[in-house]
């Protein structure tokens, strides 16, 4: 089946630096969603992307749509404590199948 | 408003044991889905539904049952649980054109001894 590649699995970061995390895919996605997990509680999306080239920013948040369609990326800027957490990409296919894939995830650690 | 609600949030199970977990989600989501999620390996699909009275297999359907008899109702039904089901089971709600924007459950956390 489909697979998506994020990295990195996991980074430790001190407080008030910037964060860059990305997934990639073999095949072409019309669709990618980035989403956050915090211990205990279900993924919340945080940015969804719906065009080739797209940029997208929610606060700190900025995440693109690859120009080729097969990846994405997402940046933090000035992290925070309240960052802490495992962040997924997921993508959904051009053939318009309500199926997501999701990626692995990126684990993140900002120390105060 | 409650979103996606799911019961139970913990639960363990004997080998062979059957059980179902349930969610409900408030919101008139026509799309409803079930994930499981294994430390390290993201979010796998197990069933998910279109609307009342349909379901379809996602990735990992097998040891699994679901039904969809209402809009707001999608129980997860685990037949004869093994050691390999212990997972966080998440349920998931989305708007009726599967835009993959997903709202989800809190989770049920489910081990089988």
């Amino acid at each position: 089946g489909q697979q998506l590649n994020q990295s990195p699995q996991s980074m430790f970061i001190q407080e008030g630096e910037d964060v860059s995390m990305n997934c990639t895919s073999s095949s072409i996605f019309n669709t990618w969603l980035w989403y956050k997990q915090e211990p205990g509680e279900g993924p919340v999306l945080l940015i969804a992307l719906y065009k080739a080239g797209e940029l997208t920013s929610n606060g700190r948040l900025t995440a693109q749509f690859g120009i080729t369609r097969k990846d994405s990326f997402l940046n933090i800027s000035a992290s925070i404590p309240s960052d802490v957490g495992i962040y997924f990409c997921a993508g959904r296919d051009q053939g318009g199948s309500e199926k997501l894939v999701f990626g692995k995830g990126t684990k993140l650690t900002v120390n105060p | 408003n409650a979103g996606v609600t799911q019961t139970p949030k913990f639960r363990i199970l004997k080998i062979g044991q059957s059980m179902t977990l349930q969610c409900a989600q408030d919101m008139n989501h026509n799309y409803m889905y079930w994930y499981r999620q294994d430390p390290g390996m993201g979010l796998k699909l197990i069933y998910y539904s279109v609307g009342a009275g349909i379901t379809d297999k996602g990735e990992v359907p097998n040891g699994y049952n679901v039904s969809r008899s209402t809009t707001e109702d999608f129980p997860l039904r685990l037949e004869l649980a093994a050691p390999s089901q212990t997972s966080v089971y998440f349920c998931a709600s989305s708007y009726s054109q599967g835009t993959g924007e997903l709202f989800f459950g809190e989770g049920s956390r489910l081990t089988v001894l």
